[in-house]
């Protein structure tokens, strides 16, 4: 059963870089099939997708973040990474890692980390 | 740039009752890549459908999804207890890759 699990500090002081990183078990993270990918919600509000990698360190961000985020891969870890940089209070979200089907006509996250709560706070 | 815009933003309704939870997009869609996923209170997403109508593994088939283009839907035919959560449509292809909408929260009338 594949698994994905969020790790990093959950508080970072605003104007500063968060870090996380997700690790996959049961499965291999490069396989052709998929995308890893970032998403995050802050309180009570929806998901906002972040951005996405492919084993071959292809990334594709979300334009609002993109001048602010890096996704990284290592594949010898089974681990991919999120940095984004300069953070405020409007950062401060449940931060998900999750598996993307790609192709074969399957579309779609299926696989989900748990969650991280990241609060960006002084 | 994509918006999809899911509506409304609350359906209250009792159990045993039909759910009818719309997804519209700003730019036509390709059906393969929309999906829909619920998700509960302290819970990630559970993805529920691709490919606008096809059910994900183990999802029961009170929950269906049909639509094409800019119009999607999402119908749970008769709510169960544990139906009761946020359910969010989510595409890929066009510009950002990625989106999700705002979400529908389906409550306990």
């Amino acid at each position: 059963q594949l698994q994905l699990q969020e790790s990093g500090p959950g508080l970072v002081k605003p104007s500063e870089t968060l870090s996380l990183t997700c690790t996959v078990s049961g499965g291999s993270i490069s396989s052709s099939s998929y995308y890893w990918g970032w998403i995050r919600q802050p309180p009570g509000k929806g998901l906002e997708w972040i951005g996405t990698i492919y084993y071959s360190g292809s990334t594709f961000y979300s334009p609002s973040l993109k001048s602010r985020v890096t996704i990284s891969v290592d594949t010898s870890k089974s681990q991919f990474s999120l940095k984004l940089s300069s953070v405020t209070a409007a950062d401060t979200a449940v931060y998900y890692c999750a598996r993307y089907c790609y192709g074969s006509w399957q579309y779609y996250f299926d696989y989900w980390g748990q969650g991280t709560l990241v609060t960006v706070s002084s | 740039e994509i918006v999809l815009t899911q509506s409304p933003g609350t359906l209250s309704l009792s159990p045993g009752e039909r759910a009818t939870l719309s997804c519209r997009a700003s730019q036509s869609v390709t059906s393969s890549y929309l999906a829909w996923y619920q998700q509960k209170p302290g819970q990630a997403p559970r993805l529920l459908i691709y490919g606008a109508s096809s059910r994900a593994t183990g999802i029961p088939d009170r929950f269906s999804g049909s639509g094409s283009g800019t119009d999607f839907t999402l119908t749970i035919s008769r709510l169960e207890p544990e139906d009761f959560a946020v359910y969010y449509c989510q595409q890929y292809g066009s510009s950002p890759p990625w989106t999700f909408g705002q979400g529908t929260k389906v409550e306990s009338k």
